[in-house]
């Protein structure tokens, strides 16, 4: 099993709603990563997990939460969203976090309204 | 920080042999180089990695000179099929452990017939 699973593939919430967008592995990597993408863009990095312990913050607003609750989950918690936060939200999981070899899920795409 | 300098979009024909070179002036002696490609609406796909000299996998080659300041992902006899987004990422390590992998701004490869 090589895949990354993302759960919700298209997401629609309100700028007062909380929500959460999931992401899943089973190949047992120990590494994974919240990148967000806009039309036309390369994805940007957010966060990235190591070990489930928070490694990597690129200086996101504290809107966005990460939360790794066990080695093969990976949730990203929204409240309060802005419409420019409208984007394709991808996750990632590789090995480790000395892999550059990472295996990304198909993404959510989000629309703040 | 090694960022990296890809053409914006290359134009290739069916059965043709595509090089897109990226440039990664500042890149660390740990560095690895690594390509992806993706699709629209879909999340990027690790294509090959190298570290120095030549690599190349069933899908394509990866070529790096001795000062390792640039690389060139070769694709033999392209198709349609491979008409998308390609990036090239170097690897940045950061204190405290964590591997950042950061997208640049890829360089769009169309195939025609």
């Amino acid at each position: 099993d090589t895949e990354v699973t993302q759960t919700p593939k298209h997401l629609v919430m309100g700028m007062t709603n909380k929500k959460s967008l999931k992401c899943e592995q089973h190949m047992g990597h120990r590494a994974m990563y919240w990148y967000k993408q806009k039309a036309k863009k390369p994805p940007e990095l957010m966060f990235v997990y190591s070990y489930e312990k928070l490694s990597i913050n690129e200086s996101v607003p504290s809107r966005f939460s990460p939360e790794c609750p066990n080695s093969s989950l990976l949730n990203l918690h929204l409240h309060a969203l802005q419409p420019e936060d409208s984007a394709l939200y991808l996750c990632a999981s590789s090995q480790d976090d000395r892999v550059t070899e990472a295996f990304f899920g198909q993404g959510t795409r989000l629309t703040v309204v | 920080l090694a960022k990296t300098t890809q053409p914006i979009s290359m134009d290739s024909y069916e059965g043709q042999e595509v090089n897109i070179t990226c440039s990664h002036n500042n890149i660390a002696t740990n560095d690895y180089i690594t390509w992806y490609q993706q699709f629209p609406s879909q999340g990027p796909r690790f294509i090959i990695q190298g570290y120095k000299t030549k690599v190349t996998n069933e899908v394509a080659s990866l070529f790096i000179p001795a000062d390792r300041k640039s690389s060139t992902l070769s694709l033999p006899r392209v198709s349609l099929s491979d008409t998308a987004v390609y990036y090239c990422l170097v690897g940045e390590r950061v204190t405290g452990g964590g591997n950042k992998l950061t997208f640049g701004t890829g360089t769009q490869l169309k195939v025609e017939l």
